[in-house]
């Protein structure tokens, strides 16, 4: 089983909303991220947690806020979102190591209005 | 400077034939090296992963890595239309699960 499920699939939130976005894998993974994609580009890394500890932050803004309540869980917490931040927000997991491979779930479509 | 490089694009073949998707890449520590498949909307898909100098073949996919050129390549041999979609070229560095991505190319398969 290879499956990364993200909730929900698509979201519009406005500028002064709160909300969260959700995964869940149970392959065993202890290496989870996430990534966010603008259209016509590539999948650009935003955090990254192993074992359930943040690792890597590549300069996110604050308004993101992601936590990893479990080895299965991984959400990201939106608030004062900008419209430039609406796109595919990816979560992938892979085990520890750099030869892993890592599995993406189908994603979140995120509109800020 | 891109620590991943691909041409964009787009890559036309008629069906049936070989379509070659190449990747180059800067950091010459990265230890793996994968290509994954992006239909337009959907998320990237894992289709090959390679991580040591040669040919690794998978059906109708063969990736070839070439370390010390840093070079990563994808051959799709009797190409369908359902092989149109942007693939990426996906490296994993010394740091270890940080996954870097070229900008993809696009392949358009004619029937």
């Amino acid at each position: 089983d290879t499956e990364v499920t993200q909730t929900p699939k698509h979201l519009v939130m406005g500028m002064t909303n709160k909300k969260s976005l959700k995964c869940e894998q149970h392959m065993g993974h202890r290496a989870m991220y996430w990534y966010k994609q603008k259209a016509k580009k590539p999948p650009e890394l935003m955090f990254v947690y192993s074992y359930e500890k943040l690792s890597i932050n590549e300069s996110v803004p604050s308004r993101f806020s992601p936590e990893c309540p479990n080895s299965s869980l991984l959400n990201l917490h939106l608030h004062a979102l900008q419209p430039e931040d609406s796109a595919l927000y990816l979560c992938a997991s892979s085990q520890v190591g750099g030869e892993a491979e890592a599995f993406f779930g189908q994603g979140t479509r995120l509109t800020v209005v | 400077q891109k620590e991943v490089e691909q041409n964009s694009g787009p890559l036309s073949v008629p069906e049936g034939a070989i379509a070659s998707l190449n990747c180059t890449y800067s950091d010459r520590v990265s230890q793996s090296f994968f290509w994954y498949r992006q239909y337009s909307g959907k998320s990237p898909e894992l289709i090959m992963s390679i991580y040591s100098n040669g040919d690794k073949e998978d059906g109708r996919f063969t990736a070839q890595l070439n370390k010390a050129s840093q070079y990563v390549s994808l051959l799709i041999r009797d190409s369908q239309p359902s092989d149109s979609a942007t693939y990426l070229c996906a490296v994993n560095g010394n740091a270890g699960n940080m996954l870097t991505f070229g900008g993809g190319t696009r392949l358009m398969v004619k029937p």
